[in-house]
């Protein structure tokens, strides 16, 4: 079973549209996630960052976590065309430093 | 501008010689790590470092070799005995305290003929 898990997609979503994106993890001493945009041919960059239960929002972005199920998501209101990408999540173990990516979902916005 | 530096974007190299990765901070950061990523995958960890002169084993080290001289400097060396070396490396950097969200450079894309 791989440590961090996500829909490898592709997902098509309409512009406007609302990108929903789910990432379950093995690890129940988790303590931190990330949400990560990486375009293609270019390097990871982050964009949420959760610790705690509940929903976190930033802009058009809210990250959702839920600790008992083991599961953390990402949602993308008004998609864009330059929301198109891969997002990957990531998970903070109980090794420091050690974060546990997955796979990556690939998003396409269609206009 | 604070950031992570990466070179070279490209680099291309014959079989059985080895190979170095310059990766620099200016963030002041004292955690530094290596990733390998392959064509649809997620990323694995190389070697990582909390501290100068100081740095562990990740996931998939074998064949990678690192050193921690300086604060700001983590050079990583592709081995001949790296199996499989073409992928793209990205190098980040953390804080050792807080919640030490991990920061990218641009990364190197190394292909091994």
């Amino acid at each position: 079973q791989k440590e961090v898990e996500q829909n490898s997609g592709p997902l098509s979503v309409p512009e406007g549209a609302i990108a929903s994106l789910n990432c379950t993890y093995s690890d129940r001493g988790s303590q931190s996630f990330f949400w990560y945009r990486q375009y293609s041919g270019k390097s990871p960059e982050l964009i949420m960052s959760i610790y705690s239960n509940g929903d976190k929002e930033d802009g058009r972005f809210t990250a959702q976590l839920n600790k008992a199920s083991q599961y953390v998501s990402l949602l993308i209101r008004d998609s864009q065309p330059s929301d198109s990408a891969t997002y990957l999540c990531a998970v903070n173990g109980v090794s420091w430093g050690k974060l546990q990516f997955g796979a990556g979902t690939q998003v396409v916005v269609t206009p | 501008d604070g950031g992570i530096t990466q070179s070279p974007k490209y680099l291309f190299r014959k079989e059985g010689q080895n190979v170095t990765l310059s990766c620099e901070q200016n963030l002041n950061h004292d955690a530094m790590y290596w990733y390998r990523q392959d064509p649809g995958q997620g990323l694995r960890l190389i070697y990582y470092s909390q501290i100068v002169n100081d740095f562990q084993k990740g996931d998939i080290a074998e064949g990678y070799s690192v050193s921690r001289e300086k604060k700001e400097s983590f050079p990583l060396t592709v081995t001949s005995a790296q199996k499989n070396p073409t992928a793209f490396y990205l190098c980040a950097s953390s804080s050792t305290g807080g919640v030490r969200e991990q920061y990218f450079g641009p990364g190197t894309r190394l292909t091994v003929t």
